[in-house]
């Protein structure tokens, strides 16, 4: 069957780190992704990993293990703004269908 | 800017009405996908297009139908809407097989 497995929610401290974790098991697999959605808003793309490894894109980076099903979302010098849902979603081989998890709220407190 | 756009932001109909959802982007993209979110189930894929006239099933297409005539436009009908359809309805597009998918703001459908 085809899972996506994330927290239901986190919170962490303005200013501090904090890591989103996300395992999957699918029946394909070709490729990772990240979106952040605020309360009331459509998601928008964060991250993409395809190959395993650390990808970094400013205060966000995104680690991929494809053998151990895994992959994070780390969030740096949180802000209030951060506060939002993310999303982890698996691109399946054939490339059209994307199965997302149900996300994770992440509060952002002073 | 790249814009994905739906036609209504809510929408509240009744129970057996036919509903259509629209959806335009604007970006020249192939392909267009219908989701509903509903609380701790994250995003359901209902039907995607990979071109005009070209549909395919995703992982709830029970009570939908979609139409594709025009390349920018990806229409959801709900044949004949149930409560149990009431749910956030996200419209979203993609360029080449498998990118990044931009989405349009969503809409907020109540069945009564």
């Amino acid at each position: 069957g085809q899972n996506i497995d994330q927290p239901t929610e986190m919170t962490a401290t303005e200013g501090a780190i904090v890591q989103i974790n996300c395992t999957y098991q699918t029946s394909g697999f070709n490729g990772l992704f990240w979106y952040q959605q605020h309360a009331g808003e459509a998601p928008t793309f964060l991250s993409y990993n395809v190959l395993d490894g650390l990808e970094e894109k400013g205060r966000f980076s995104s680690f991929l293990s494809r053998s151990k099903g895994y992959s994070y979302l780390l969030l740096k010098e949180l802000q209030m703004k951060d506060s939002a849902s993310y999303l982890c979603a698996v691109r399946d081989t054939g490339g059209f269908k994307t199965i997302f998890g149900a996300g994770t709220r992440l509060f952002v407190k002073a | 800017d790249v814009k994905v756009t739906q036609s209504s932001r809510y929408l509240v109909k009744r129970t057996g009405e036919k509903v259509f959802l629209e959806c335009v982007q604007d970006m020249d993209h192939e392909n267009m996908f219908w989701y509903r979110q509903d609380p701790g189930l994250g995003l359901r894929l209902i039907y995607f297009s990979y071109d005009v006239k070209m549909k395919e099933k995703g992982d709830i297409p029970e009570g939908y139908s979609v139409s594709r005539e025009k390349k920018e436009r990806f229409s959801l009908i709900l044949e004949s809407a149930s409560t149990n359809q009431t749910s956030m309805y996200l419209c979203a597009s993609s360029g080449d097989r498998g990118s990044e998918q931009y989405f349009g703001p969503g809409t907020r459908l109540t069945v009564t």
